[in-house]
């Protein structure tokens, strides 16, 4: 198993229904990100975790709920979504890379994403 | 205004063609840039970052103006595999893992 993996690949759900979306990366990261892509709009980050410790909620609404048990493991949990949280729900995972002197980028490695429809 | 713009395309060219993107974003004190590509459904996949002095990768150059708070990136001779959105992505000043993205620019390569 390599990069990042995601599971479901794809989800059908109720209003009234929990569920969860797990991804796991091998690469070794130290950072995990959820993002939600709707259509014809930008990748919106949800949240972030750095060394297991969330360091970012982008004011994502609390039916969506994130659990980040170790650096490798990364779940969102769902519960009573409307039909509007019908997107593709990506994670990626990052690690520093220092590319040029004073600068530091962080490229991201996306898994498949889980294509989720609320009903 | 969005933090990150894109002409959204669909830029419809032949085989062979150059083609150039542009993009623009809001925060002046952006650190780092970067082209990302998404297949149809598909995941992002990084392209290339851009650097200050700009950059090339076999057919792709990426350039960067500060001053104009300006991304671009050209396409030579291009492929039909080449066919994709191509997402402007840019690091903010604070929190060192936070990306903002672009909502992208089509582009089919057609025969």
């Amino acid at each position: 198993e390599t990069g990042v993996t995601q599971t479901p690949r794809h989800l059908v759900m109720g209003m009234t229904n929990k569920k969860s979306l797990k991804c796991e990366q091998h690469l070794g990261h130290n950072a995990m990100y959820w993002y939600k892509q709707s259509a014809k709009k930008p990748l919106e980050l949800m949240f972030v975790y750095n060394f297991k410790e969330q360091t970012e909620n982008n004011s994502v609404p609390s039916r969506f709920s994130p659990e980040c048990p170790n650096s490798s493991h990364l779940f969102l949990h769902l519960h009573t979504l409307q039909p509007e949280d019908s997107a593709l729900y990506l994670c990626a995972s990052s690690q520093p890379i220092k590319l040029e002197q004073g600068a530091n980028s962080y490229e991201q490695y996306f898994g498949p994403g889980t294509r989720l429809t609320v009903t | 205004r969005k933090e990150v713009e894109q002409d959204p395309g669909p830029f419809n060219v032949p085989e062979g063609a150059t083609v150039a993107f542009n993009c623009t974003y809001s925060n002046s004190a952006s650190q780092s840039f970067f082209w990302y590509r998404q297949d149809c459904r598909k995941e992002p996949k990084l392209l290339m970052s851009v650097y200050s002095s700009g950059n090339e990768d076999g057919r792709f150059t990426a350039q960067l103006n500060r001053a104009s708070q300006y991304i671009s990136l050209l396409i030579r001779d291009s492929k039909l595999s080449d066919s994709a959105t191509y997402l402007c992505v840019v690091k903010g000043s604070g929190g060192y893992n936070k990306l903002i993205f672009g909502a992208g620019t089509r582009l089919a390569v057609h025969p």
